[in-house]
């Protein structure tokens, strides 16, 4: 009955470096998302999973960021060279398909 | 583009006090979600609003869905101080990606 889990819950880099932010979802979760949620904002779309599938990851915001669930149900979201701009709360979400998302505790990234 | 506004982006009470949050997209939904943030910690589901004209009701929280699907808001009746926190809506339009509106978070006056 666990729920979402994500490790690290803080993360501080050096700007150049890159991190990698895990999410283990609730078994048996089949859909996977990440979102960005920037200090006193709401939640952004960065990508879903449905399985092992990557079928949208269109809120990536650029090519530094890459996220991967390769046996469809860990997932790992990772930043390479690291700017300020990054520095957020990281939110894992699963579901079953099309139900409700449940979230994680989010990892807070602060970039230095 | 798909976007949800949500207002006000603020609200402070007295306890006991009424407290009504809205959302607004330009386009038509396919659903609303509704979820409440507490000071540090991660967005919880409230409820899901699917149909034109829908309301729905938790204990002193009053959901409602415009009949356009475009609007929604949450209504808190005689707020309490474990009412605190960030209440989001979140919209989508038949993918299963949320676009969450920017929040209103409520403070209350014990």
């Amino acid at each position: 009955g666990a729920g979402v889990s994500q490790s690290p819950r803080y993360k501080v880099a050096k700007r150049g470096q890159d991190v990698a932010l895990r999410c283990d979802p609730i078994s048996g979760h089949v859909s996977l998302f990440w979102y960005q949620q920037a200090l006193g904002q709401g939640p952004e779309f960065l990508t879903y999973f449905q399985n092992e599938a990557q079928l949208d990851k269109s809120g990536l915001p650029s090519d530094r960021f890459f996220a991967e669930r390769p046996e469809g149900s860990v997932s790992t979201l990772k930043i390479q060279r690291t700017q300020q701009e990054d520095s957020a709360v990281y939110l894992c979400a699963s579901s079953l398909v099309y139900d409700t998302q449940y979230f994680g505790p989010g990892t807070r990234l602060t970039v230095l | 583009g798909q976007q949800v506004m949500q207002i006000p982006q603020y609200q402070h009470v007295q306890e006991g006090e009424d407290f009504t949050t809205y959302c607004n997209s330009s386009t038509t939904l396919s659903n609303i979600q509704w979820y409440k943030q507490r000071p540090g910690g991660h967005p919880v589901f409230l409820i899901q609003l699917v149909k034109s004209g829908e309301v729905k009701k938790q204990k002193r929280l009053t959901f409602q869905f415009g009949e356009a699907k475009k609007n929604s808001s949450l209504h808190i009746t005689a707020t309490q101080t474990t009412d605190v926190g960030t209440y989001f809506c979140a919209g989508q339009w038949g993918a299963q990606k949320l676009v969450f509106g920017q929040g209103t978070r409520l403070t209350i006056n014990p």
